[in-house]
C-alpha cells in the first residue's frame, strides 16, 4: 500500500499569505493519480485537483497543484478567509486508494 | 446535478452488521464507479472499497474480509454491510462517485456523511 505523508501538520497564515503544502508518497503514483481535498467542519471533502495540476470544476484558480512521482504540492496563492480549512492528498494509481492524514491550514 | 445521500442506522451494536444505503439522484448510476469512504472523528480518511455497475468490486484489503459493497441499478442505489464491527469502526461513512467511468479516478462528487457509532 502506497503511505502519503502530508507536511506539516498545521499551516498558520494570514489572508492574502501564500500557502506550500506538501504530499510525499512512499512509492511512486503511477501516471500523477493524484489528488486534493478540501474538508471544512461538518462537511464532506470536496475534490479541488485531480491529475496532480488539474482544476476540478468550479475551483479558483488561486488553487494549483504540481509534482510527480513521489512528491507534490498544492499551493494557495492568497489565501481567503473561506479557504482555512484542512487539506487531503489521494493517490488512486495503486489500490488500495490510500489518503494523507491531512494539513490544516488555520488563521495566523 | 448529481447529489448523494447516505441512509442507515446511527447506532450499531458491537458484533452486528453495519448496513448503509447511498441513493443517487439527478443523474444515473450507470457507467461510473461509487466507493465508501469512511473517517473516524477527528482523524483522516479511509477507503473502504468501490463497485462498479456490473457489480464488480475492489475493496481494502485491511477490511476485506468483513465488507460486502453491493450496486441496485434500478433502484439508483449501491449500499454497504460491514460485518463483526467493533468501537473502532464508530466513523463518519461517506459514499462518493469516480468522476468519470474508470476505477482510479479521484472522487468528484460525495454525500454528506452519516454518523455511525458502534456501542452497546
Amino acid at each position: 500500500e502506497i503511505v502519503l505523508t502530508q507536511s506539516p501538520g498545521t499551516l498558520s497564515l494570514s489572508p492574502g499569505e501564500r500557502a506550500t503544502l506538501s504530499c510525499r508518497a512512499s512509492q511512486s503514483v503511477s501516471t500523477t493519480y493524484l489528488a486534493w481535498y478540501q474538508q471544512k467542519p461538518g462537511q464532506a471533502p470536496r475534490l479541488l485537483i485531480y491529475g496532480a495540476s488539474s482544476r476540478a470544476t468550479g475551483i479558483p484558480d488561486r488553487f494549483s497543484g504540481s509534482g510527480s512521482g513521489t512528491d507534490f504540492t498544492l499551493t494557495i496563492s492568497r489565501l481567503e478567509p473561506e479557504d482555512f480549512a484542512v487539506y487531503y492528498c489521494q493517490q488512486y494509481g495503486s489500490s488500495p486508494w490510500t489518503f494523507g492524514q491531512g494539513t490544516k491550514v488555520e488563521i495566523k | 446535478q448529481v447529489q448523494l445521500q447516505e441512509s442507515g442506522p446511527g447506532l450499531v451494536q458491537p458484533s452486528e452488521t453495519l448496513s448503509l444505503t447511498c441513493t443517487v439522484s439527478g443523474g444515473s448510476i450507470s457507467s461510473f464507479y461509487w466507493s465508501w469512504i469512511r473517517q473516524p472523528p477527528g482523524k483522516g480518511l479511509e477507503w473502504i472499497g468501490h463497485i462498479d455497475t456490473s457489480g464488480s468490486t475492489n475493496y481494502n484489503p485491511s477490511l476485506k474480509s468483513r465488507v460486502t459493497i453491493s450496486i441496485y441499478t434500478s433502484k439508483n442505489q449501491f449500499s454497504l454491510r460491514l460485518s463483526s464491527v467493533t468501537p473502532a469502526d464508530t466513523a463518519i461513512y461517506y459514499c462518493a462517485r469516480h468522476m468519470s467511468p474508470g476505477a482510479r479516478r479521484a472522487f468528484d462528487i460525495w454525500g454528506q456523511g452519516t454518523m455511525v457509532t458502534v456501542s452497546s
